[in-house]
């Protein structure tokens, strides 16, 4: 079975500019979350989506938006980027019964120039 | 309420050694505590897991030791080695969400 994948992994922007990441679920997974981790800040919540809705949120300005369709991928934006968003999201999804236990995958590194 | 706390912040061994990280939390609905560790460049990925009507859970060099009543719940890692060395992530979880300590970097020196 395949894990999670991300894309891009690797990316480089400049403040300003908007930014799009992709996320595709382990098969059969139907739950999709997204985390910011930054030295110093560990892994913080940013928005759990389940069968194309957003089920949580976390306490990110409205600039961090997110979507699912309907084959559970799932895409992150951001918009208006600051150099404080210099971070790796990570995407976990999840399909079992314990709801702690998440699949993540590498994770997009984005630096803001 | 929601919060995990996590410690030491960062911790270095000998190979060997036990290290041992500590994390407690506040809410009583948390009903999954899992661990996590990420090497750099890596994703976390679930190490260990315990319900709170277990005390005890161990998975080969790993192990976790809960207690319910002090809502604390610690890791323990046996016979360490240089190739643990990452960063390890406790958390809770109840059935709508999953809250994670800040981490501990832990290093096994040879």
């Amino acid at each position: 079975k395949a894990g999670v994948t991300q894309t891009p992994r690797y990316l480089i922007k400049t403040r300003g500019q908007q930014v799009t990441l992709s996320c595709s679920p382990i098969s059969g997974h139907r739950s999709v979350s997204w985390y910011q981790q930054t030295p110093g800040q560990g892994l913080q919540f940013l928005f759990e989506y389940f069968s194309e809705t957003q089920r949580n949120k976390g306490n990110f300005p409205g600039r961090f938006s997110g979507r699912q369709f309907s084959n559970s991928r799932s895409e992150m934006n951001v918009s208006t980027l600051e150099l404080g968003d210099s971070a790796l999201y990570l995407c976990a999804s999840f399909g079992g019964v314990n709801t702690g236990e998440l699949f993540f995958g590498e994770g997009s590194r984005l630096t803001v120039l | 309420q929601q919060q995990v706390k996590q410690s030491p912040q960062s911790l270095i061994v000998q190979k060997g050694g036990i290290p041992i990280i500590n994390c407690a939390y506040e809410n009583t609905a948390f009903d999954y505590f899992p661990w996590y560790q990420q090497f750099p460049g890596k994703g976390p990925a679930l190490l260990i897991a315990i319900r709170p009507d277990v005390s005890e859970k161990k998975e080969g060099r790993f192990t976790i030791s809960f207690n319910k009543s002090a809502k604390q719940f610690s890791l323990h890692i046996m016979d360490s080695q240089p190739g643990d060395s990452a960063t390890y992530f406790c958390a809770a979880s109840s059935y709508d969400k999953v809250i994670f300590g800040p981490g501990t970097s832990l290093s096994v020196i040879p």
